[in-house]
């Protein structure tokens, strides 16, 4: 079956655009995380959805990222006013619902900020 | 504050056993997955314990000591194909489903 993905696959912006990373997770996965990977870094955890519950949003960097799900499936993360220490990879993971489920991770989105 | 620790780099020969060890400090704690990344790809899930001890799959085993803070994975008959980042992760509080990384062990499997 489909696994997770991710549009684009690379996005180059320039300093100080806003940009909007797509994630489709895997049909019926309640939950949906998004992480962030600097070159030769672990994963940094950005935010986490499930079900209807309130977002835990305690690992965005600061007010210019944002991030929405809606209808419980599609998620969109916002970068506004872009800034170069924003460049990494950013990856999305669904799971079936509880927080002890295996993550399935999409292939990423690469971001570069000129 | 929460911390993971890991080894950065470890070199092993094909067809021996490695172990990667991970240690971790959390504000509570639910579990400890172990991922997989090969270089340019999306991580791939290895292994969870939540309980103490020795979780065996295939050439691949996961240990857990919750009183010590402490997990390994351990890798046997090395293959050239296990050359991959390896990345430690704990679930720290059971109200969400963050997940605390540590920065991974690139492992080089040589000849």
């Amino acid at each position: 079956g489909a696994g997770v993905s991710q549009s684009p696959s690379n996005k180059v912006t320039e300093k100080g655009k806003d940009v909007e990373l797509r994630c489709d997770p895997i049909s019926g996965h309640t939950a949906l995380y998004w992480y962030r990977q600097s070159l030769g870094q672990g994963l940094e955890f950005l935010i986490y959805f499930q079900g209807n519950s309130a977002p835990d949003k305690s690992g965005l960097p600061s007010d210019r990222f944002s991030a929405e799900r809606t209808g419980g499936s599609v998620s969109t993360l916002t970068i506004q006013r872009t800034q170069q220490e924003d460049s990494a990879v950013y990856l999305c993971a669904s799971s079936p619902g509880a927080a002890y489920n295996e993550q399935f991770f999409g292939p990423g989105t690469r971001l570069t900020v000129l | 504050g929460q911390n993971i620790d890991q080894p950065t780099e470890m070199t092993a020969t094909e067809g021996a056993i490695v172990q990667i060890n991970c240690t971790y400090q959390t504000s509570g704690f639910n579990g400890l997955f172990w991922y997989q990344q090969h270089a340019g790809e999306a991580p791939t899930f290895l292994s969870y314990n939540v309980l103490d001890g020795l979780e065996e799959k295939g050439r691949f085993s996961s240990f857990l000591s919750r009183s010590k803070g402490y997990s390994y994975l351990l890798l046997k008959e090395l293959q050239m194909k296990d050359s991959a980042s390896y990345l430690c992760a704990a679930h720290g509080s059971s109200n969400t489903g963050k997940l605390i990384f540590g920065q991974g062990t690139t492992l080089q499997v040589k000849p």
